[in-house]
């Protein structure tokens, strides 16, 4: 499986674009690409996910690199109930996925 | 009622008491998966289930059992419960192939 890395936090203001980063130099040519967010107290939400192509959503956009080695989750025009931290993650063959530390989304007013 | 449902919400056990924690879900989905999360650490997976005799352990099954009763039940248990098994678990579903996971609003258990 392959494994994620992000930046621990990024800050942006409300209305604004934000654009969050994911690293997965090792992911393997089959692996998706897949995105959760948490809230707090609560359980992850999945967001969006893909394999080569860019995906659009009512959520965000995920725009994935040409070599697949990186991806970033495009969340439009943030609101203040977008602050969660944010999950990339990638599902390989055995189809479970597997999780890193995420990055923590503020948003300000 | 949400799609994923885990009881008990919350739960404070004493050491080496057994515990089950378990999981329904009304998605129709043939996959389950148990997560834990603790504080920095993100979530890492104990124990998933393909089916309902497809059974595999994940990056920490040490000390945790589980039992896939039916397709839409998934139970985990601490036959012996530790302090440094507390933390917030998680039940995850998904459908086969490489679609998104459902989570349920997780078990916040802490063991005295």
């Amino acid at each position: 499986d392959a494994k994620t890395t992000q930046p621990n936090s990024m800050e942006s203001n409300e209305e604004e674009p934000v654009h969050l980063p994911c690293n997965h130099s090792t992911i393997s040519g089959t692996d998706y690409i897949h995105w959760y967010r948490q809230l707090p107290s609560q359980g992850p939400e999945y967001v969006i996910h893909g394999l080569t192509s860019n995906v659009n959503n009512r959520m965000a956009s995920l725009a994935i690199a040409e070599d697949r080695k990186s991806s970033t989750l495009i969340l439009h025009r943030a609101t203040l109930r977008d602050a969660a931290v944010y999950y990339c993650t990638s599902q390989g063959g055995s189809e479970k996925l597997v999780f890193g530390k995420g990055t923590k989304l503020t948003v300000n007013p | 009622d949400a799609d994923v449902t885990q009881t008990p919400r919350n739960r404070i056990t004493k050491t080496g008491k057994r515990i089950m924690l378990e999981c329904s879900q009304t998605k129709g989905h043939d996959r389950m998966y148990w997560y834990r999360q603790d504080p920095g650490l993100g979530l890492r997976l104990i124990y998933y289930s393909f089916d309902v005799k497809d059974i595999n352990k994940g990056e920490i099954s040490d000390g945790y059992s589980v039992s896939r009763q039916a397709q839409a039940k998934f139970s985990l248990s601490l036959e012996s419960a530790i302090p440094n098994q507390t933390a917030l678990y998680f039940c995850a579903t998904s459908d086969s192939g490489r679609g998104g996971y459902t989570f349920g609003s997780g078990t916040r258990l802490t063991v005295v």
